[in-house]
């Protein structure tokens, strides 16, 4: 198995702009997480789905971000427009049902000038 | 210079002792608590778990001790070799298995 997969791995860009972050969990896996970790704020829940479906987004931080799951392979959070307090590095995470464990992505890395 | 932020408490031993790595939780009903180790540049990967109905798990070199009535949880890894350097975080649930982290541990080991 492959991991949960993230891209890109590093994204460079300028505030503004719109940036959308993607994400493959594992096969199988009901949860999907995504994740924001910065310095100062540590590791924030931004937002889960369960079998496709957003449970709950309080974690996100402003309407600029938004976050979708059109099927069970595929995710993106996309911020529009950027601004450069969001550059920080992005996490996805998903886990099945029957376990509190999570799989992590690599991560993308996000710099917003 | 840097903006004032919260620094990781870190913790350096020599190759070979043992690690000693502290979390304090906050919610008293919390019920399932898992470490995870992150290494520079990687995501967090799971080490171990324990439910509130134990006090004690032990892996492969790591052992979770879990004390209820302080609301504590340790990570004690035997040995610590240089790969183990890395962040490491606590995390508690309640119930439905979404977790909130704690700030993380940095481990530095010296060969």
């Amino acid at each position: 198995d492959a991991g949960v997969i993230q891209s890109p791995r590093h994204e460079v860009t300028e505030m503004g702009q719109e940036v959308t972050l993607r994400c493959k969990p594992i096969s199988g896996h009901d949860y999907l997480f995504w994740y924001r970790q910065t310095m100062m704020r540590g590791l924030e829940l931004l937002i889960y789905f369960n079998n496709n479906v957003p449970i709950d987004d309080s974690g996100m931080p402003e309407d600029r971000f938004s976050a979708k799951m059109p099927n069970a392979s595929f995710s993106t959070l996309k911020i529009q427009p950027s601004e450069p307090r969001d550059s920080a590095v992005y996490f996805c995470a998903s886990r099945p049902s029957i376990t509190g464990r999570q799989f992590f992505g690599p991560g993308t890395r996000l710099t917003v000038l | 210079g840097e903006s004032v932020g919260l620094h990781l408490p870190t913790l350096s031993v020599q190759e070979g002792d043992n690690s000693i790595i502290n979390c304090a939780y906050s919610n008293s009903a919390s019920d399932y608590f898992i470490w995870y180790k992150q290494e520079s540049g990687k995501g967090p990967q799971f080490i171990i778990d324990i439910r509130s109905n134990m006090d004690k798990r032990q892996g492969q070199r790591v052992t979770v001790l879990l004390n209820k009535t302080v609301k504590h949880l340790s990570l004690q890894i035997a040995a610590t070799q240089p790969g183990d350097s890395a962040v490491y975080f606590c995390a508690e649930n309640v119930g439905s298995y979404i977790p909130t982290f704690g700030r993380g541990t940095s481990l530095i080991v010296h060969p």
